[in-house]
Parts: C-alpha cells; sequence; structure tokens
C-alpha cells in the first residue's frame, strides 16, 4: 500500500551514540517533514523539505540532521543522542492536493 | 505565525452522550485546519479537515468541526460517544504548504 514508511519502529541508544531513522514515501509527495511527540506537548517540528535537495530547520532542530537527496527519501541523524531525544518521532510526507499521510512512528529511548 | 489552543487536556463523557472537544487557533493567513486522532500506541489519522470550502465540515466516525473565523475556533463534536471513541484527539493548523502546527492534545475518555 502507498504510504510513508518509517524504520525503525523501536531503537534504545546510549548518550552519546549516533543513529539515523529512515523515512520513505511512494506518493511522489513534494513536501516532507519529521515531528517529534512528547506527553503533554502535542506534536513538534524538528525539520522539514519542500523538494530535493531543500531543507529547512522547524521549532526544535538542535541535535538534528536531514537531507533530501531524493524525492522519496528524508533521513533524520542523531548526531550524538542525549536523554532529552527520548521521544516518539514521526515522519509526514505531503502534496497541496493530498494532504499529509504519517508514517507509523520510531519509539527512541536514550539512556 | 500560527498557534493553536487546545482548551481541555482531559475531557470525559459517558457512553451516548455527545462529545464536545474544543480548539481555538491563530494565523496570519486563511488556515486549513485538521482533526487527527491517536488511539494508544498508534500513529495518527485524519478525522476531518477545513480548507476554506463549507464551514461545517464532516468526518469519519461521525466526527464533525465548525470553523468559526470570528471566534478563531474549531471545535469538534461528536452526537454520541461509542467507546472506540476513546483516544487522544489533536487539533493542527497549517497555511500553505508550510509545516503543521499541533495542539497539545485532547485525552478523551468514553465512560461505560
Amino acid at each position: 500500500n502507498a504510504g510513508v514508511t518509517q524504520t525503525p519502529k523501536f531503537q534504545v541508544l546510549k548518550t552519546g551514540q549516533s543513529m539515523t531513522l529512515q523515512c520513505a514515501q511512494d506518493m511522489n509527495h513534494e513536501y516532507m517533514s519529521w515531528y517529534r511527540q512528547d506527553p503533554g506537548m502535542g506534536l513538534r517540528l524538528i525539520h522539514y523539505s519542500v523538494g530535493a535537495g531543500i531543507t529547512d530547520q522547524g521549532e526544535v532542530p538542535n541535535g538534528y540532521n536531514v537531507s533530501r537527496s531524493t524525492t522519496e527519501d528524508f533521513p533524520l541523524r542523531l548526531l550524538s543522542a542525549a536523554p532529552s531525544q527520548t521521544s516518539v518521532y514521526f515522519c509526514a510526507s505531503s502534496s497541496t492536493e493530498n494532504g499529509y499521510t504519517f508514517g507509523s512512528g520510531t519509539r527512541l529511548t536514550v539512556v | 505565525a500560527q498557534s493553536v489552543t487546545q482548551l481541555d487536556s482531559h475531557v470525559s463523557v459517558s457512553e451516548g452522550t455527545p462529545v464536545l472537544l474544543r480548539c481555538n487557533y491563530s494565523s496570519s493567513y486563511s488556515p486549513s485546519l485538521f482533526w487527527y486522532v491517536q488511539h494508544p500506541n498508534k500513529g495518527l489519522q485524519l478525522l476531518l479537515k477545513y480548507t476554506s470550502a463549507a464551514t461545517l465540515v464532516k468526518g469519519i466516525n461521525g466526527f464533525e468541526a465548525e470553523f468559526k473565523k470570528s471566534e478563531t475556533s474549531f471545535h469538534l463534536t461528536k452526537p454520541s460517544a461509542h467507546m472506540s471513541d476513546a483516544a487522544e484527539y489533536f487539533c493542527v493548523v497549517s497555511t500553505g504548504r508550510r509545516a503543521l502546527t499541533f495542539g497539545s492534545g485532547t485525552r478523551l475518555q468514553v465512560q461505560p
């Protein structure tokens, strides 16, 4: 089925480790974004991209990097994991016509 | 700048009674407004969206919302709650193709 695929679904990291959360969409959407969800705070925007080769910062970008080399993929990199990055991460893609589609999320724990 | 305020962090209703989840928004431009639902340990599902057409928007599972520009509100309602409606609900605003701004969420509890 068409949609947004996030991997992994669960991850435990040690403080200081780095990792990449993967996000792929097969709907040819221009726009992709990453959010983190923390209790009582809704979802907050980390980074977004309006097309291949174009990225920009959202509300909470510190400690995260992104790149968009293809329309389909938008990986999120944690450079040096910290306990404050323990969260659930959602990737979304959208087009003007079709609205927003979310992935199923990645639950990350940093110990 | 845009922002969303969900006025209740928790709402509890009895099964079969009406549901009202309140949302106020702030936006510099004509907004698109959404309601999403998230069941425990699940992803986000779109309930309904407003994009400057009819002000009363009907969504899935019997939910609807009314856009009131004068009150900057977009409250979510359902005439009769079902046990399966227990979840967290997010009011969301978007302008153009920029990212979404989420409210902090309302947890709906449905009592038997």
